[in-house]
C-alpha cells in the first residue's frame, strides 16, 4: 500500500510569507506527527495528532506555526511570516496504534516517516 | 526531560571490519527505534525495540536494548559500501506527554570505505 506522502517536495519563499506543507498519512493510521530537520537542530518533534484529541503541540517552536488535521486524515502544517531560521526539512509520520508508554503496555507504534518538504526561506 | 546522545557522531569504516554505534537517554522509555537515512532520504525504520535485553538483527546490522543502563547498541558485522547513510536512535518517553513523540539522537553518519 501506499506510504506517508508529503507535498511539495521543495518549497522556496520569501521571508515574510506564508507557507502551507501538507501530509497524507498512511490510510486506517489513527496517529500523525510532525518533525523538523535542520542542520543546526537535528530531528525535533513539532506537533502529534491522535483521532479526535487535542493535538499535542507541545514541540512548536513559535505562534507562527500552526496545524490542522481534517477528517482525521490528512494534516496541513502552516507557517505565517516565514524567517530564515524557519528553512529545514519538515517531515509528517504517521502510526497505527496511540501513544504506549508504561500505563498502555501493548501501545505498538512504530513510525512510517513521508519523503518530507524542503523548505528554503531566503 | 528525555534526553538521547548517540555516539560517534561520523565513523569512517573499513570493509569487512566491524563497528558499533551507542545510544544513551536520559529517563525511562518503554521502547527504542533505530532508522537509517540515506542523503536527500526520508527516515527508514530498522528496528524496535520494546523491552529490556531485547535484540533484533537484519542482514550485517544487530540491534540490542538494555534498558537499566537506558543504553541501546547497533552493531555492524563485516562493513560493505551499501551500509553507508546517517543512523538516528530515537526514544520513546513512558509516561505523559512524552510517549507522543520520539526524542532524537544526533546521528551517526557512516562512511564505509573501499
Amino acid at each position: 500500500g501506499a506510504g506517508v506522502s508529503q507535498s511539495p517536495s521543495n518549497k522556496v519563499t520569501e521571508k515574510g510569507k506564508d507557507v502551507e506543507l501538507r501530509c497524507d498519512p498512511i490510510s486506517g493510521h489513527t496517529a500523525l506527527y510532525w518533525y523538523r530537520q535542520s542542520l543546526g537542530q537535528g530531528l525535533e518533534f513539532l506537533i502529534y495528532f491522535q483521532g479526535n484529541s487535542a493535538p499535542d503541540k507541545s514541540g512548536l517552536p513559535s505562534d507562527r506555526f500552526s496545524a490542522e488535521r481534517t477528517g482525521g486524515s490528512v494534516s496541513t502544517l502552516t507557517i505565517q511570516r516565514t524567517q530564515q531560521e524557519d528553512s529545514a526539512v519538515y517531515l509528517c509520520a504517521s502510526s497505527s496504534r496511540r501513544g504506549g508508554g508504561l500505563a498502555n503496555p501493548g501501545g505498538y507504534n512504530e513510525q512510517f516517516f513521508g519523503p518530507g518538504t524542503r523548505l528554503t526561506v531566503l | 526531560e528525555l534526553k538521547v546522545e548517540q555516539n560517534p557522531l561520523f565513523l569512517s569504516m573499513q570493509e569487512e571490519k566491524n563497528y558499533t554505534i551507542y545510544c544513551n537517554y536520559s529517563t525511562t522509555s518503554d521502547r527504542l527505534y533505530w532508522y537509517r537515512q540515506d542523503p536527500g532520504k526520508s527516515l527508514e525504520s530498522l528496528f524496535v525495540l520494546l523491552s529490556n535485553g531485547a535484540v533484533k538483527q537484519e542482514g550485517r546490522l544487530m540491534a540490542s536494548l538494555d534498558t537499566k543502563a537506558r543504553l541501546s547498541t547497533l552493531h555492524i558485522t563485516a562493513a560493505v559500501h551499501d551500509l553507508s547513510a546517517t543512523y538516528f536512535c530515537a526514544v520513546k518517553g513512558a509516561y505523559g506527554g512524552a510517549t507522543n513523540k520520539l526524542i532524537f539522537g544526533t546521528g551517526t553518519l557512516l562512511a564505509v570505505q573501499p
